[in-house]
C-alpha cells in the first residue's frame, strides 16, 4: 500500500522559478526521504529528514516536515532545466524497506 | 566506492517465457537488497527484500520469485511471464551499519512482455 502520496502529480515551471512538491503519509515515521528519478533511470537519494527535525537544507533543496499533519514538502529554488525529473518521497518500513509515493513529475522549461 | 549493477538493461519477452534478472553490488558487504517494480507513470512497488544469503521476504504474492545465492547477488525470476509483469525493475541496496536508511538504486531493467 502507498504510504506517501505526493502532490501535485505533475508540475510545469520556467527556469528560475521555485518548485514545491508535497508529500502526505499515513502512519508514524522515523524519517522521510526524497528521491529523484530521471526518465528511464534509477532513483537517486536527495535528502533525509528525521522525525525530530522540522526543516533541512541541501544546496537548492529545502525540505520541511510536519509530523502533526503527517506531511512534508520539497522546495527546489531557482530551478534549472536539469531539474526536470520525477520526485518521490519515501517513508521507512520494517527491515529498512522503503514505501514510496507515486511521485511528482517536474518539467522545467528553459 | 560502492556500485550496483543490473542486467540486462532492456528485455522483451513473450508471455509464458521464463525470466531472470540479475543484480550485483560491489564495494560493500552484507547489504540489505531490494527488488522494486515501477509500472508506467506509477510509484515503486516493493517486491522482495533480503537481509542475508538465502533469506528472502516477499511483499507481494505473484508469479515472481527472488533468490540470493551470494552475499552481493540478487536475482529476480519467473517461470512463466504474464503481460502484467511488464515494467521497470529496480534493484537497490542499503548499508546495514550506521543507522542511515538510504537506499542506492541500480540503473534498472525495462521489461516488456508481449
Amino acid at each position: 500500500s502507498q504510504q506517501g502520496e505526493e502532490d501535485p502529480q505533475a508540475l510545469s515551471i520556467q527556469e528560475g522559478e521555485n518548485a514545491t512538491m508535497n508529500c502526505s503519509y499515513k502512519t508514524s515515521i522515523n524519517n522521510l526521504q526524497w528521491y529523484r528519478q530521471n526518465s528511464g533511470r534509477g532513483l537517486v537519494h536527495l535528502i533525509l529528514i528525521r522525525s525530530n527535525e522540522r526543516e533541512k537544507h541541501s544546496g537548492r533543496l529545502r525540505v520541511t516536515l510536519d509530523t502533526s499533519k503527517k506531511s512534508s514538502s520539497l522546495l527546489i529554488t531557482a530551478s534549472r532545466a536539469a531539474d526536470t525529473a520525477s520526485y518521490f518521497c519515501a517513508t521507512d518500513g520494517r527491515y529498512s524497506t522503503l514505501t514510496f509515493g507515486k511521485g511528482t513529475m517536474l518539467l522545467v522549461s528553459p | 566506492s560502492q556500485t550496483i549493477h543490473q542486467w540486462p538493461a532492456t528485455l522483451v519477452q513473450p508471455v509464458g517465457s521464463p525470466l531472470s534478472l540479475e543484480c550485483t553490488v560491489e564495494g560493500t558487504s552484507n547489504p540489505n537488497l531490494y527488488w522494486y517494480r515501477q509500472a508506467a507513470g506509477r510509484g515503486l512497488q516493493l517486491l522482495f527484500y533480503s537481509v542475508g544469503i538465502g533469506q528472502i521476504s516477499s511483499e507481494v504474492p505473484q508469479n515472481l520469485s527472488a533468490s540470493r545465492p551470494q552475499d552481493r547477488q540478487f536475482i529476480l525470476s519467473s517461470k512463466k511471464l504474464l503481460l502484467s509483469d511488464s515494467g521497470f525493475y529496480l534493484c537497490a541496496w542499503r548499508r546495514l551499519a550506521g543507522g542511515y536508511n538510504e537506499q542506492f538504486f541500480g540503473p534498472g531493467t525495462r521489461l516488456t512482455v508481449l
